[in-house]
């Protein structure tokens, strides 16, 4: 079974300072682990993914996140914090290449 | 815009009525998904499509939903009776069948059960 956890449900940071996002997953298999972005009104949004190559994976705007299988952990990282990063992110699972299993998100509020 | 499209993007309907949503993949997808998201969550899947096969569903969507794939183009969910628990945003995604391909996501459609 897969299953993932994120473990914030809200993150405040300053604009200009770093921003961690955190996600645990579980997977009986070599898992494919996704961040997406949300948007209000808006559809969701592919900023990284992880494949089984490299741990650290870039993404889009900034974004990475690194793959560490000792920790079953893939936290999202940016070094600093735009006014347009505010949005709901979901770290999501999979073990196939379908059948996303999705975190409960995390919002990520910015403050001036 | 070649993105995956969705119709209506809001739906309010009254307890009991049946309603239908539909879905326009990118279109060299051949696969297909429908999840649903409530409030303060993440989005759950319901079922998946490869061509115009369905090839699993969860037990999320009860014998109220029914989801097609004609002709392996565009989709469409309907459920009937339904119920103010039903009230929620309806995604559906496409992907290729590569490994590893990523999950393109549509702007959901909104239903609210009075």
């Amino acid at each position: 079974a897969q299953s993932v956890t994120q473990l914030d449900s809200h993150v405040s940071v300053s604009e200009g300072t770093p921003v961690l996002l955190r996600c645990n997953y579980s997977s009986s298999y070599s898992p494919s682990l996704f961040w997406y972005v949300q948007h209000p009104n808006k559809g969701l949004q592919l900023l990284l993914k992880y494949t089984s190559a490299a741990t650290l994976v870039k993404g889009i705007n900034g974004f990475e996140a690194e793959f560490k299988k000792s920790e079953t952990s893939f936290h999202l990282t940016k070094p600093s914090a735009h006014m347009s990063d505010a949005a709901e992110y979901f770290c999501v699972v999979s073990s196939g290449t379908y059948k996303y299993i999705f975190g409960t998100g995390t919002r990520l509020k910015v403050l001036a | 815009d070649t993105g995956v499209s969705q119709n209506p993007r809001h739906k309010i309907t009254k307890r009991g009525q049946n309603v239908t949503f539909r879905c326009d993949p990118i279109s060299e997808h051949n696969r297909l998904y429908w999840y649903r998201q409530t409030l303060g969550q993440g989005p759950e899947f319901l079922t998946y499509f490869q061509n115009e096969a369905q090839l699993e569903k969860s037990r999320l969507l009860s014998d109220r939903f029914s989801a097609e794939r004609p002709k392996g183009s565009f989709s469409t969910l309907e459920i009937q009776r339904t119920e103010q628990g039903d009230s929620a945003m309806y995604l559906c995604a496409s992907s290729g069948t590569g490994a590893y391909n990523e999950q393109f996501f549509g702007p959901g459609t909104r239903l609210t059960v009075l």
